[in-house]
């Protein structure tokens, strides 16, 4: 597709179940961020995958949140037994490294409500 | 660590009037600096974006200028319209360690009213 995608675009659940969310970067991007927007906290830096590199989890709140990047494009976003903390828009981007200080193009991102 | 502060909202203008919204940052090394912009119901788009001191950077009337002596990166804007009506996030991303991890300002609502 021509932008980021993510899904799904709204996710409501029970505390303490697992949901899985989705990014799909830009063909040919191979840098991908994951970042949290919330009322309490704003815009916060998630994990970042590189290419092949090892991701950079540096963002990750708590070890209920894992990532992971298959075959270098689609990414998915794990979270286990969510608390109500959690909910808030789950933001993707992606951006192709190499140039000056590369532009990073966000999804539409993912909102998610835990009851 | 790096930060970056943002003036509170919300701003309500009257069409026509002039812009300014205040960004300062904290980093270490040689950040390059955006503004973000989110439309009701919309993701985040990048609006312009400045990688070296002095440099300006404009789009769609907006412009801003990367002041290292003041640490700012405020966003200007000559007339508005109502079609501006949003919400702005400065934000930087200083390269250490590598990947370009925006840190973002809180956000600034506008509202143009007619």
């Amino acid at each position: 597709g021509a932008g980021v995608s993510q899904s799904p675009s709204n996710k409501v659940t029970e505390k303490g179940k697992d949901v899985e969310l989705r990014c799909d970067p830009i063909s040919g991007h191979t840098a991908l961020y994951w970042y949290r927007q919330s009322l309490g906290q704003g815009l916060e830096f998630l994990i970042y995958f590189q290419g092949n590199s090892a991701p950079d989890k540096s963002g990750l709140p708590s070890d209920r949140f894992s990532a992971e990047r298959t075959g270098g494009s689609v990414s998915t976003l794990t979270i286990q037994r969510t608390q109500q903390e959690d909910s808030a828009v789950y933001l993707c981007a992606s951006s192709f490294p190499g140039t000056s200080r590369e532009t990073q193009y966000f999804g539409p991102g993912t909102r998610l409500l835990v009851l | 660590g790096n930060s970056v502060t943002q003036m509170e909202g919300p701003v309500t203008l009257s069409e026509e009037a002039f812009l300014t919204i205040n960004c300062t940052y904290t980093a270490t090394g040689y950040p390059s600096l955006f503004w973000y912009v989110q439309y009701p119901g919309e993701g985040l788009q990048l609006l312009l974006k400045a990688t070296k001191a002095d440099d300006k950077g404009s789009n769609k009337g907006f412009e801003a200028t990367y002041r290292k002596e003041t640490t700012s990166f405020h966003l200007e804007k000559g007339s508005v319209q109502v079609s501006d009506s949003a919400v702005y996030f400065c934000a930087l991303s200083a390269a250490a360690g590598g990947g370009n991890k925006l840190t973002f300002g809180t956000g600034t609502q506008l509202k143009v009213e007619l």
